[in-house]
């Protein structure tokens, strides 16, 4: 399986700064049809699951843009550029590419 | 779009498990339906997913044998059951729609559901 590792995994951020969460995969995430199938996730305290990012850059509908994917091959980034008290959670990575879909182990977003 | 999954499971080792997942908001036979659990202090796994307009699965091998997802699609409605419950199988259990698939692969997911407790303990 594909390994998916994120850094750091606790990211404490003053307000209204920029944070930036790194995850790396074990192997090229190019598909076939040349697509790079990465996604970034929101785990808000409590909630489920929401994504934020999929294909690496592109924003879900409703979240702000504030909220930015990059990367490509095995390294993508996910930034915050001015942090709100509501993004704290954890964020994950996670893998569409190679079968079975795996995820990273997550950021704990926290404010200083 | 929502998924509303059923309550908190409390079972013995040696058991089964019935987590249902109900979709609304979309045409339900349109995007599959995976499942992914989280045990306590664990990352995410993958354990599967099923197309409702057919009815066909793909489960992670280590699962194999042990877990059949299944949907009613007279009631918009998914199933996980998982069987020859061990204390490793305690997790919340998710459900999450496909949002991007080729065959049997799925590619990306985006709404998720409300999550499951199920707990093995004896």
């Amino acid at each position: 399986d594909v390994v998916m590792t994120q850094s750091p995994l606790s990211l404490p951020v003053t307000l209204g700064q920029p944070a930036s969460i790194s995850c790396r995969s074990s192997q090229s995430l190019v598909y076939s049809d040349g697509n790079t199938y990465l996604s970034w996730f929101q785990q808000r305290p409590g909630q489920s699951p929401r994504r934020l990012i999929y294909k690496v850059s592109n924003r879900d509908s409703g979240v702000p843009d504030r909220f930015s994917g990059s990367g490509s091959g095995t390294d993508f980034t996910l930034k915050i550029s001015r942090v709100e008290a509501d993004d704290v959670g954890v964020y994950f990575c996670m893998q569409g590419t190679h079968w079975p879909e795996t995820f990273g182990q997550g950021t704990k977003v926290e404010i200083k | 779009v929502e998924l509303v999954q059923s309550g908190p499971e409390v079972k013995k080792p040696g058991a089964s498990v019935k987590v249902s997942c109900k979709a609304s908001g979309y045409t339900f036979t349109i995007n599959g339906i995976s499942w992914v659990r989280q045990a306590p202090g664990q990352g995410l796994e993958w354990m599967g997913w099923i197309n409702p307009y057919n009815g066909n699965t793909k489960y992670a091998p280590k699962l194999q044998g042990r877990v059949t997802m299944t949907t009613d699609t007279s009631t918009n409605t998914a199933y996980l059951e998982l069987r020859s419950l061990i204390s490793d199988d305690t997790a919340v259990y998710y459900c999450a729609r496909v949002d991007i698939w080729s065959g049997y692969h799925v590619l990306g997911v985006d709404v998720w559901g409300t999550g499951t407790t199920v707990t093995v303990s004896s």
